[in-house]
């Protein structure tokens, strides 16, 4: 089955500027990811969805949202871009439902990622 | 706080060597524990994981790693390395009571010299 698709892959924008990166994840899946992964700071968690609810958040300032649609394909946007936003943005889907959390079953499979450079 | 520690950062092997890359995680409650890799120009691949069970977990291409609870440890092994094993390898895990989030420690780049 197809995997979890992020567009666009690669996009720049300037300071100021807001963005908006979309992900499809495998079909089935309800729960999305995201990541944010810098060569500095390495592999940091966003936030998550399912069924259309954040379930959990990290330390990020609140420029940095996101949403999630009734057929799981999630969006993030980060407004006013610092030079600092610059990263490989990582989306991440597992099935997500309460039996997968507790079995163990809910592995995160990744996507290509969405590569953001800020000027 | 949650955290995950790879001990190298650079490693480099001649093919035929062994490999062991170290991670050791804070908190002593339940938890995931996984090995992704993340090979040149490609995307994040899961390689082994451990839920429960036998501490021995096997993944694929030859991999494996040890959980020894009592050292917060999750350490991958390769008997032989391979040319095709140069990456960068992360180890993860996911502290249960903090629901389905990935702590990534900040990765091993691999390079094996053929």
């Amino acid at each position: 089955k197809a995997g979890v698709t992020q567009t666009p892959r690669y996009l720049i924008k300037t300071r100021g500027q807001q963005v908006t990166l979309s992900c499809s994840p495998i079909s089935g899946h309800r729960s999305v990811s995201w990541y944010q992964q810098t060569p500095g700071q390495g592999l940091q968690f966003l936030f998550e969805y399912f069924s259309e609810t954040q379930r959990n958040k990290g330390n990020f300032p609140g420029r940095f949202s996101g949403r999630q649609f009734s057929n799981s394909r999630s969006e993030m946007n980060v407004s006013t871009l610092e030079l600092g936003d610059s990263a490989l943005y990582l989306c991440a889907s597992s099935p997500g439902g309460g039996s997968s959390l507790i079995s163990g079953a809910n592995v995160l499979t990744f996507g290509a990622g969405s590569r953001l450079t800020v000027l | 706080a949650q955290s995950v520690s790879q001990h190298n950062h650079h490693v480099i092997l001649s093919e035929a060597a062994s490999l062991e890359l170290g991670c050791n995680y804070s908190y002593g409650g339940t938890v995931n524990l996984f090995w992704y890799v993340q090979y040149p120009g490609q995307h994040l691949q899961l390689l082994l994981k451990y839920f429960s069970g036998d501490p021995l977990v096997k993944g694929i291409k030859g991999f494996e790693a040890e959980f020894i609870k009592s050292k917060f440890s999750f350490n991958l092994r390769k008997p032989s390395v391979q040319w095709s094993d140069t990456a960068e390898y992360f180890c993860a895990v996911k502290y249960m009571e903090y629901g389905n989030k990935l702590v990534f420690g900040a990765g091993t780049i691999l390079r094996v010299k053929s």
